[in-house]
């Protein structure tokens, strides 16, 4: 049972225009959310988080919301470049237990 | 600067071999942490140490085992290989950080293992 569901394996973007990339959740005890870029033979590296008593976060370029009565959030990236085409993966933890459990990753392409 | 490293980066090995997979970190942390990583399934976490004495199962951890040499160490083994393990594996590490709910983790470069 997926608890965290990237619905679009893949987003093209053109360059300067806004990536949004989504992530739904089903388990209402996640308080703590976190979106990851992974370039290929690279690990994953962390972007951006957010707690659950907050529904923005933001950090230059990039934006996350939070909908808690969705139970989905989503990453803004404006204006999006050629290098953040990456995959990315969003993840959710619950307490204080430091598990991350991740979502299946949205590949970005941002081209020219 | 590699704070988190893993060896080896790359291996092929034959069904019902023993492979171990190996992390170090430099970052101090005291959690570190074993995911695979499987087309369209996105990481799935397999073993995970909050400290040296403290070793827990994750969701997939049949078929594996962990060690946690010291702090800064934390190895992964499959004691008899088989092909649905071939995969590429993550050693991630996090501290917590009190009331800032640091939940970050931080990754190595990953393990790409083929079981032949």
């Amino acid at each position: 049972d997926q608890q965290v569901k990237q619905n679009s394996p893949s987003l093209s973007v053109q360059e300067g225009r806004i990536s949004i990339l989504n992530c739904d959740y089903t388990n209402s005890m996640f308080d703590y959310f976190l979106w990851y870029k992974k370039y290929p033979a690279e690990g994953p590296t962390f972007l951006i988080s957010i707690s659950s008593i907050k529904d923005k976060n933001e950090d230059g370029r990039f934006t996350v919301f939070l909908n808690k009565s969705a139970k989905h959030l989503s990453l803004h990236i404006v204006p999006s470049q050629p290098g953040d085409s990456a995959v990315y993966f969003c993840a959710a933890s619950e307490g204080n237990t430091d598990k991350l459990i991740f979502g299946t990753g949205t590949r970005l392409q941002v081209f020219p | 600067d590699a704070d988190v490293t893993q060896t080896p980066r790359n291996r092929i090995t034959k069904t019902g071999k023993r492979i171990m997979l190996e992390c170090s970190q430099t970052k101090g942390h005291d959690r570190m942490y074993w995911y695979r990583q499987d087309p369209g399934l996105g990481l799935r976490l397999i073993y995970y140490s909050f400290d040296v004495k403290d070793i827990n199962k994750g969701e997939i951890s049949d078929g594996y085992s962990v060690s946690r040499q010291a702090q800064a160490k934390f190895s992964l083994s499959l004691e008899s290989a088989i092909p649905n393990q071939t995969a590429l594996y993550f050693c991630a590490t996090s501290h917590r950080t009190g009331k800032s709910q640091g939940h970050e983790q931080f990754f190595g470069p990953g393990t790409r293992l083929t079981v032949l």
